[in-house]
C-alpha cells in the first residue's frame, strides 16, 4: 500500500461548480496533512494545511479530515479556470512530508 | 524577501557522471530539503538538512549525497548518474520548528542521456 494514495485524474470540473479532491494516506500515527498545488512547469505551494478531524475553511478552499477513515478531501467552491493544476496531497509521516502523485483539475469554462 | 533559489534551473550530463545541485533557502529559514520529481509523479522525499547534519533520509541510494553549509544554503550530490535519475530536483526550505511548511524554489531540470 501507498504512503499516500491520490487519483490521477483527469477531474473535469464546469466553471462555477464545486471540484472535489480526494486523498487516502497508510499511517494511523500521522498528525499534519497538506494540500500544495503545483502549475504545469512550475514547483508546489502550499495552500492547506489541517490537524484536527472536521473542516478547515481559508476562502473558496475547505479541507476535510477524518483520521478515523485515514482520508483528507479538498472542496474547491466556485471553481475558476486559474484553479486547473495538480493538486498534491502530502503527509506528516515520521517527520518527514510525504507527497502523493497529484490530481490533475482541469475546470471547463 | 529573496524566496528558495535553486541553480542551475536546467543540467544536461551523461550516464555515469556526477552532478552538483544548489539551494539558497527563503531568508529566514534554517532546514533544507531536497526531492526528485519525475514527469506525471509526485515528489520524492530524498533527505533533509539542519544544522549541517543530514535529519531525515528517504529510500534514495548512497549515489545520493548532501550538504548543508554554516549559511543554511545546500548543496545535492549525484554520482554515477543513470538515465532514471532523469527528473525535477526540488529544494524546500523550512524553519525547524514549523518543519511542516515547506516553500520550494523552481526547481533543477536534470537530463541524463
Amino acid at each position: 500500500q501507498k504512503e499516500v494514495e491520490q487519483n490521477s485524474g483527469p477531474l473535469s470540473v464546469p466553471e462555477g461548480a464545486i471540484a472535489s479532491l480526494n486523498c487516502t494516506y497508510s499511517d494511523r500515527g500521522s498528525q499534519s496533512f497538506f494540500w500544495y498545488r503545483q502549475y504545469s512547469g512550475k514547483s508546489p505551494e502550499l495552500i492547506m494545511s489541517i490537524y484536527s478531524n472536521g473542516d478547515k475553511e481559508d476562502g473558496r478552499f475547505t479541507a476535510q479530515l477524518n483520521k478515523a477513515s485515514q482520508y483528507v478531501s479538498l472542496l474547491i467552491r466556485d471553481s475558476q479556470p486559474s484553479d486547473s493544476a495538480t493538486y498534491l496531497c502530502a503527509v506528516n509521516k515520521d517527520d518527514k512530508i510525504i507527497f502523493g502523485k497529484g490530481t490533475r483539475l482541469h475546470i471547463l469554462p | 524577501d529573496a524566496g528558495v533559489t535553486q541553480s542551475p534551473t536546467h543540467l544536461i550530463k551523461t550516464r555515469g557522471q556526477q552532478v552538483t545541485l544548489r539551494c539558497s533557502p527563503k531568508s529566514g529559514h534554517d532546514t533544507v530539503s531536497w526531492y526528485q520529481q519525475a514527469l506525471g509523479q509526485g515528489p520524492q522525499f530524498i533527505f533533509q538538512y539542519y544544522e549541517e547534519e543530514e535529519r531525515q533520509r528517504g529510500n534514495f541510494p548512497d549515489r545520493f549525497s548532501g550538504h548543508q553549509f554554516p549559511n543554511y544554503s545546500s548543496e545535492l550530490n549525484v554520482n554515477a548518474l543513470l538515465l532514471g535519475d532523469s527528473a525535477l530536483y526540488l529544494c524546500a526550505s523550512s524553519l525547524l520548528s514549523t518543519n511542516e511548511k515547506l516553500f520550494f524554489g523552481s526547481g533543477t531540470q536534470l537530463s541524463v542521456l
